[in-house]
């Protein structure tokens, strides 16, 4: 069964880099789907971040295009997520994910990440 | 930019009741190729990820209770609980992959115990 596991700081500085690691397991990335980083501030709804390919394409959230590198390791079997320039409006829960087809099956529980 | 608009935000349904959330989509995300809908249905509660509940607009999610059932085409799509449970208490999402790998969520309906 694929799990995924966040990690990183629950806190950062504003204007520094937000950076985050998801943790696959069950499951080879090399083996394919996409890979992707969701978000969802305190209280409010989800949002796409970016997704990755395991070739390494990368597509990204135009909002957040300027901001934001996902990056993939397959030799880890994980995936990356930096956010730069952080504000408080960066504020939120972070999930990554596996959209198969588009539809998101496999989440990871989340970990929240508090600019301040 | 496809735009999904739930509707209503909130909803308050007695137990056993039947419960209907709707999902609008600010362009088709049917497509013709395959003739499937690319409409998905989240349920959300407190402290959890979201869980996926139905896709293909109506396809249930193994697992999922067959109370739960999505319908719809073209832009306008509807998830209905047909007998309200306690544990259904939750935040209910739509989200369009047609425009996959990006994607789109409605904003969410918070459904309660009348």
């Amino acid at each position: 069964q694929v799990q995924l596991q966040e990690s990183g700081p629950g806190l950062v500085n504003p204007t520094e880099t937000l950076s985050l690691t998801c943790a696959v397991s069950g499951y080879s990335i090399l083996s394919g789907y996409y890979w992707g980083w969701f978000r969802q501030p305190p209280g409010k709804g989800l949002e796409w971040i970016g997704s990755i390919f395991h070739t390494g394409t990368t597509y990204y959230n135009p909002s957040l295009n300027s901001r934001v590198i996902i990056s993939v390791d397959t030799s880890k079997n994980q995936i990356s997520l930096r956010l730069n320039f952080v504000t408080a409006a960066d504020t939120a829960v972070y999930f990554c994910a596996r959209p198969d087809s588009g539809y998101v099956a496999y989440w990871g529980q989340g970990t929240l990440v508090t600019v301040s | 930019d496809i735009v999904m608009t739930q509707s209503p935000d909130s909803l308050a349904v007695s137990l056993g009741e039947r419960a209907t959330i709707n999902c609008k989509s600010s362009q088709s995300v049917l497509k013709s190729s395959n003739n499937k809908h690319y409409l998905a249905w989240y349920q959300q509660k407190p402290g959890q990820p979201p869980k996926l509940l139905i896709y293909w607009a109506s396809t249930r999610e193994s697992g999922v209770p067959d109370r739960f059932s999505g319908s719809g085409s073209g832009t306008d799509f509807t998830l209905t609980i047909s007998s309200l449970q306690a544990e259904d208490v939750a935040v209910y999402y739509c989200q369009q992959y047609y425009s996959s790998p990006s994607y789109i969520f409605g904003q969410g309906t918070k459904l309660e115990i009348k």
